[in-house]
């Protein structure tokens, strides 16, 4: 059964480095997103991307993030200058519609 | 804005009695609602949705939840527990009007005891 897949699984970073979160969504969705979850806290929505294009964004996705579908398959979260309130798991969800979204098993990112 | 809410952060249950979670929520619009269930170290995996329809619906692993528009509610259910039910399990919301963003709630810790 097709699944998204995340890499790394866990990330350990010092602050104010850049960090790359990778996804491969399921090879036929159309509409990737990613989400995070700080320890303890509810999953929140960052950010959805369709048509190579960001189609909508959360408060929390500011100009340190970015998206970006490089290569067709990959998709991917870019934190720059990473802070201490970053470390969270971070989930990538892909769908074929807009009714059902399948995750991946997360990064755990770690900002030291 | 959408918003869910979950109470009981961690929730017993005895082996073979019944699995009751309870969600709320708020939309404005007609609302798409989700149960997302997560064991440990790995992605969160859909249980059921409901969307348009029958209120009442069926999941994999023998949950089922129902939609009640005027309670502004989506109760997750299972007949009777089994070890294999231990696991992390979130309510979510979007809504039908394209705006496909998910919105969860903080989630139920699940124990089941033998």
């Amino acid at each position: 059964e097709p699944e998204v897949t995340q890499t790394p699984s866990h990330q350990v970073t010092q602050m104010g480095q850049e960090v790359i979160l990778r996804c491969v969504p399921i090879s036929n969705h159309l509409y990737f997103y990613w989400y995070r979850q700080i320890l303890g806290q509810k999953v929140e929505f960052l950010v959805s991307f369709y048509n190579n294009e960001i189609s909508e964004k959360s408060e929390i996705f500011d100009d340190q993030f970015s998206v970006e579908r490089p290569d067709g398959s990959n998709f991917t979260l870019k934190i720059r200058s990473t802070k201490l309130e970053d470390s969270a798991m971070y989930f990538c969800a892909s769908s074929p519609t807009i009714n059902e979204q399948f995750f991946g098993p997360g990064t755990r990112l770690t900002v030291l | 804005a959408q918003s869910v809410t979950q109470l009981g952060s961690h929730v017993s249950v005895s082996e073979g009695a019944l699995v009751l979670l309870r969600c709320n929520y708020s939309s404005s619009v007609p609302p798409y609602l989700f149960w997302y269930v997560q064991y440990p170290n790995q992605g969160l995996q859909l249980l059921l949705k409901y969307t348009t329809g029958a209120t009442l619906v069926k999941g994999i692993n023998g949950f089922e939840a129902e939609f009640k528009k005027s309670e502004t509610s989506f109760h997750l259910t299972k007949p009777s527990a089994h070890m294999s039910d231990a696991a992390e399990y979130f309510c979510a919301v979007s809504d039908s009007g394209g705006n496909n963003r998910l919105a969860f709630g903080k989630g139920n810790q699940v124990v089941v005891i033998p």
